[in-house]
């Protein structure tokens, strides 16, 4: 497809257990992020991978969570042992780098609950 | 790093007034300033931006302008609609081969009355 895609759309887990969530950004995007963004408020910035670089994960709130880019494309975000306050949407973006245009296309985001 | 504050948080007018937005900036290397529009249930998309070599930039309803010197920068909608209704957000970056990460502000929610 031509946008940034996550999977699942939504998805709901019990307290304590795990889970991965998937990104697939645009194709030969070199920046991706991820955001988390609860109900009603703004965009709580998690983690950025650039290139080949180290990610900026000055963002992640605890160390359950963690994330990987594998081959410069495809991201995984993994919240281990969930809390009921990790329960929000999580959108992933990418973007193109250059001194071009670098606006920042968004997925649908992951609706994850936990209960 | 980059620090974006934005403001109002919240801002109500009636349909046909104007709503302005304004974010400053801390970095003055930032040369790149998106501006998103999230409706309700839906992702943040791009609406308009601008680059640092111009003060403004304008598509029919809105413009964005740009006073480097402050950094600062506004999101200005005229003759609003009740479709304008949405959360808006801006965004600073630092446009080059390897950076360019983009640090968004907390979101303006606009509310259009009809």
């Amino acid at each position: 497809g031509a946008g940034v895609s996550q999977s699942p759309s939504n998805k709901v887990t019990e307290k304590g257990k795990d889970v991965e969530l998937r990104c697939d950004p645009i194709s030969g995007h070199t920046a991706l992020y991820w955001y988390r963004q609860s109900l009603g408020q703004g965009l709580e910035f998690l983690i950025y991978f650039q290139g080949n670089s180290a990610p900026d994960k000055s963002g992640l709130p605890s160390d359950r969570f963690s994330a990987e880019r594998t081959g410069g494309s495809v991201s995984t975000l993994t919240i281990q042992r969930t809390q009921q306050e990790d329960s929000a949407v999580y959108l992933c973006a990418s973007s193109a780098s250059g001194t071009g245009r670098t606006e920042a296309f968004f997925g649908q985001g992951t609706r994850l609950t936990v209960v | 790093g980059e620090n974006v504050e934005q403001h109002p948080s919240t801002l109500s007018v009636q349909e046909g007034d104007s709503a302005v937005i304004k974010c400053t900036y801390s970095d003055s290397a930032s040369n790149y300033f998106p501006w998103y529009k999230q409706e309700l249930g839906k992702r943040p998309q791009l609406i308009i931006d601008i680059r640092s070599n111009v003060g403004e930039k304008k598509d029919q309803r809105i413009a964005v302008t740009l006073n480097k010197t402050a950094k600062h920068f506004s999101l200005h909608i005229t003759e609003t609609q009740p479709e304008d209704s949405a959360v808006y957000f801006c965004a600073v970056s630092s446009l080059s081969l390897n950076a360019g990460k983009s640090t968004f502000g907390d979101g303006t929610t606009l509310t259009v009355k009809p």
